[in-house]
């Protein structure tokens, strides 16, 4: 069974330009979450998703942060523009039906932004 | 609000040298309690779900305990490729999910 699927692996920006990141989750999890990880942290919960509904975006900083799940599936997580703040790894994790359930991780994507 | 701490910070151990990790939480009403281990460059990886106060899970020389204020990952005669950052991770009844900082673990040979 392929995991969850992130793309880019890495990516480098300068500040104030956009970056999008893309999430394909485990085929039939209908929960899906985006985590930002920054150094020497855990991750912090940005957006959960439950088919194609955002049910916990309140950690999504909305005034540069936006994210969608077209037909419940894959997702993107875009930054528009970017601050040198946001220099973290950004991971996907989905799960069969919401938090009582175990969360798969992705890769994630490195960020770094200059 | 959900919070999780874990301690130590950082662990440096001998191989075959035993030890615990401690993660402790204040949560609302407590779902699940959930052990990750996380590799460099990766991504979170699935360890153990503990339900109830008492429930013990085992996986190779990872045991994970549970109370109603704290949680131990034991690591009993561990070997270099336990390297990695534990992580502990609370769910709670109303959809909230919290991870604590980590525990970066070292095993030398």
């Amino acid at each position: 069974e392929a995991g969850v699927v992130q793309s880019p692996r890495y990516k480098i920006i300068e500040k104030k330009q956009p970056v999008a990141f893309w999430c394909n989750p485990i085929s039939g999890h209908n929960t899906l979450y985006w985590y930002r990880q920054n150094l020497g942290q855990g991750p912090e919960l940005l957006i959960r998703y439950e088919n194609e509904e955002a049910v916990d975006d309140s950690q999504l900083p909305k005034d540069r942060f936006s994210a969608e799940r077209l037909k419940g599936v894959d997702s993107t997580l875009k930054i528009q523009p970017a601050e040198l703040g946001d220099s973290a790894v950004y991971l996907c994790a989905s799960s069969p039906s919401g938090v009582r359930d175990t969360q798969y991780f992705g890769p994630g994507t490195r960020l770094t932004v200059l | 609000e959900d919070q999780v701490t874990q301690s130590p910070e950082a662990l440096r151990l001998q191989e075959g040298e035993s030890s615990s990790l401690n993660c402790s939480y204040t949560v609302s009403g407590l779902r699940g309690l959930f052990w990750y281990r996380q590799d460099p460059g990766k991504g979170p990886e699935f360890l153990f779900t503990l339900y109830s106060a008492g429930e013990e899970k085992e996986k190779e020389r990872l045991k994970a305990t549970l109370t109603k204020k704290e949680s131990f990952l034991h690591i009993t005669a561990p070997k270099p490729e336990d390297s990695a950052t534990y992580l502990c991770a609370v769910g709670d009844y109303g959809q909230n999910f919290v991870f604590g900082p980590g525990t970066r673990l070292s095993v030398l040979p």
